[in-house]
């Protein structure tokens, strides 16, 4: 079963515009991990927000954590066609990653 | 570093037969984990490999086996493959230097697998 649940399932904007996407999860977790994936390739690591954080800048990603909800969310800001990709977030439940079903993101030029 | 390799990157087997999967982690890295991709069943959790030793493992039947050698490389076996069996699995390795859960996962670029 997945642990996290992303929203929207799938997100079209314009290139320059700002993307967010939420996750949420539904046991305590240690941290929160966000991935993305290019086009059925493997998975790349983007960011790590513990649990005991509540914001996480990393160029232009931004994540928040609110462990009272349950919930993170995700912004990208001036979106690029490079961006063009699914995410996903993953919480840790007994040492094994659980992913959500993640949020296709398609940035239009 | 090199990255996470995985051989082979595409692969078409029938129904019935079995196949082998490698996966070799990125140097120094300890634990490697095993993930199958399915558009209906998205990311699902195979098992995981510590020193050789499996720590955990998903919710998944007994035809699916892996194992870990002294070198950290890591191989998965399905037997008797099914239709549903295909799918893109994924390896991952991490250094598990911390000891316990939160470490960032490295992923290779996949297997794909098709059963006809």
């Amino acid at each position: 079963s997945q642990q996290g649940e992303e929203d929207p399932q799938a997100l079209s904007i314009q290139e320059g515009e700002n993307a967010t996407m939420n996750c949420s999860y539904k046991t305590s977790i240690n941290n929160l991990q966000w991935y993305r994936q290019n086009s059925g390739r493997g998975l790349v690591h983007l960011i790590l927000i513990r649990s005991n954080e509540r914001e996480k800048h990393s160029g232009r990603l931004r994540v928040t954590l609110d462990t009272s909800k349950k919930s993170s969310s995700l912004l990208i800001t001036a979106s690029r066609a490079a961006d063009t990709a699914s995410y996903f977030c993953a919480t840790d439940p007994d040492y094994k990653l659980s992913f959500g079903a993640g949020t296709t993101v398609t940035v239009r030029a | 570093k090199a990255g996470v390799t995985q051989t082979p990157r595409y692969l078409i087997k029938t129904r019935g037969q079995q196949v082998t999967l490698s996966c070799s982690p990125i140097s120094g890295h300890r634990s490697v984990s095993w993930y199958q991709q399915t558009p209906g069943q998205g990311l699902q959790f195979l098992f995981e490999y510590f020193s050789e030793t499996q720590r955990n493992k998903g919710n998944f039947p007994g035809r699916f086996s892996g194992r870990q050698f002294s070198n950290s490389r890591s191989e998965m076996n399905v037997s008797t493959l099914e239709l549903g069996d295909s799918a893109l699995y994924l390896c991952a390795s991490s250094p598990w230097t911390s000891g316990g859960a939160g470490e960032t996962q490295y992923f290779g670029p996949g297997t794909r697998l098709l059963v006809l």
